[in-house]
């Protein structure tokens, strides 16, 4: 069955340093997503992906933040200048195209935990 | 605002027993889909179960069902014959179009399935 791949797994990062989280979403899907799960914490909406731009994004989605799609595989999430409070397990996920009435769910990658020191 | 509430931080259930995990949500959009994941302790969000808000029956997958009351804007997962592996955190999330589709999850409920 295809899956959402991601890497690295673990991400170890100074604080003020730039961090690239990378995903590969599941091949004939065409919305992509990230998420972050602070450790014991609930799963939280970052942003959502389409037609090579920004669909939707949160709160929590500042200029800090930003995602490419740099080639026809891969969704990177960009952090520019990472804090603390960035420390995170970020999930990439990708759907089919959606209808207002679709069914089909997000397919979700296995996370990359940031750890920011 | 939209929103989802599950109120059972952690639930207890004998292995071979049904167990109900709650979630209401809230919103004012007339569509909206509902799903059910589970992340066991090794951290992978697990798709479950969808119930679509113009779904007239309750949705069922093998042995995962949906409890879905629309008027009472709840949308309950029973689990039948509780296994060993159904141990894990399980969220409830909701699908809204604001211009563009985002998920939003509820704060979980940790299930111990007891041998």
């Amino acid at each position: 069955e295809p899956e959402v791949t991601q890497t690295p797994s673990h991400q170890v990062t100074q604080m003020g340093q730039e961090v690239i989280l990378r995903c590969v979403p599941i091949s004939n899907h065409l919305y992509f997503y990230w998420y972050r799960q602070i450790l014991g914490q609930k799963v939280e909406f970052l942003v959502s992906f389409y037609n090579n731009e920004i669909s939707e994004k949160s709160e929590i989605f500042d200029d800090q933040f930003s995602v490419e799609r740099p080639d026809g595989s891969n969704f990177t999430l960009k952090i520019r200048s990472t804090k603390l409070e960035d420390s995170a397990m970020y999930f990439c996920a990708s759907s089919e195209l959606l209808g207002r009435y679709s069914n089909q769910p997000q397919h979700f990658g296995d996370g990359t935990r940031l750890s920011i020191l | 605002a939209q929103k989802i509430t599950q109120t059972q931080p952690g639930m207890f259930v004998q292995e071979k027993e049904a167990v109900t995990l709650d979630c209401t949500y809230d919103t004012s959009d007339p569509s909206y889909g509902l799903f059910w994941y589970k992340q066991p302790s090794s951290g992978e969000m697990i798709f479950l179960i969808y119930q679509g808000s113009y779904d007239q029956q309750n949705a069922t997958e093998g042995r995962y069902s949906l409890n879905f009351q629309k008027a009472r804007k709840s949308a309950n997962l029973v689990i039948s014959a509780s296994q060993l592996g159904d141990s894990a955190m399980y969220f409830c999330a909701m699908r809204v179009y604001t211009g563009g589709f985002k998920t939003i999850f509820g704060a979980g409920t940790r299930l111990f399935v007891k041998a």
